[in-house]
């Protein structure tokens, strides 16, 4: 069975400053990896994903994250924060040539942008 | 603004009384879910659709969720009778396929008195 962790359920950052979400996942196949961000209030919205190639994906909103299968982590990063980005942000996991597309969700990170 | 509609935004009942939601996926999209999340986690899995037909509900309390997709276009998933335990945000999904990236709804807030 599939796991994801995120380590962090809280990572506070002041504006301008760069940031790292943590996300480790745990699976005995191959897996897709996401990235979502949620809004209070809202659904999620996908940030990027890792499917193959390159293990540096780049998303929207100036977010990427690392691929390391070694390490079977996929931590999202961004260089420069705004108050804007204040959000949860949930990793997850779907199963590579399974039945289903059925995503696992970490606990989230909730980041809070401080002024 | 989400492309996957979804309705009512929020809704309050007492327990015991019956509560619906519906889905409509984007234009095209063969594959709808139904996801649970629960105030500070994650979302779960409750339901999968393949066109029309289930592919997974494992996860789903069939004692008293009921979930369909008639025409395998929009979904309407079903609690009753409605337990204290069911609040929570319930996100509908939909993709091209599987492996394919999902896009959510902005969800229904269901709070039972």
């Amino acid at each position: 069975a599939q796991s994801v962790t995120q380590l962090d359920s809280q990572v506070p950052v002041f504006e301008e400053a760069p940031v790292e979400l943590r996300c480790n996942y745990s699976s005995s196949v191959s897996v897709y990896l996401f990235w979502y961000v949620q809004y209070p209030n809202q659904g999620l919205q996908l940030l990027l994903k890792y499917l193959s190639g390159s293990t540096l994906v780049k998303g929207i909103n100036g977010f990427e994250a690392e691929f390391n299968k070694s390490q079977t982590s996929f931590h999202l990063r961004k260089p420069s924060v705004h108050i804007s980005d204040t959000a949860e942000y949930f990793c997850a996991v779907i199963t590579v040539g399974g039945a289903t597309n059925k995503l696992i969700f970490g606990t989230g990170t909730l980041l809070a942008v401080q002024p | 603004e989400a492309e996957v509609a979804q309705s009512p935004r929020y809704k309050i009942t007492e327990k015991s009384q019956a509560v619906a939601f519906w889905c409509d996926p984007i234009s095209g999209h063969a594959t709808l879910y139904w996801y649970r999340q629960i105030l500070g986690q994650g979302p779960e899995l409750l339901v999968q659709f393949q066109d029309e037909s289930v592919v997974d509900d494992s996860q789903l309390p069939k004692d008293r969720f009921s979930a369909e997709r008639l025409k395998g276009v929009d979904s309407t998933l079903k609690i009753q009778p409605a337990e204290l335990g069911d609040s929570a945000m319930y996100l509908c999904a939909s993709s091209f396929g599987v492996g394919q990236p999902q896009h959510f709804g902005d969800g229904t807030r269901l709070s039972i008195l």
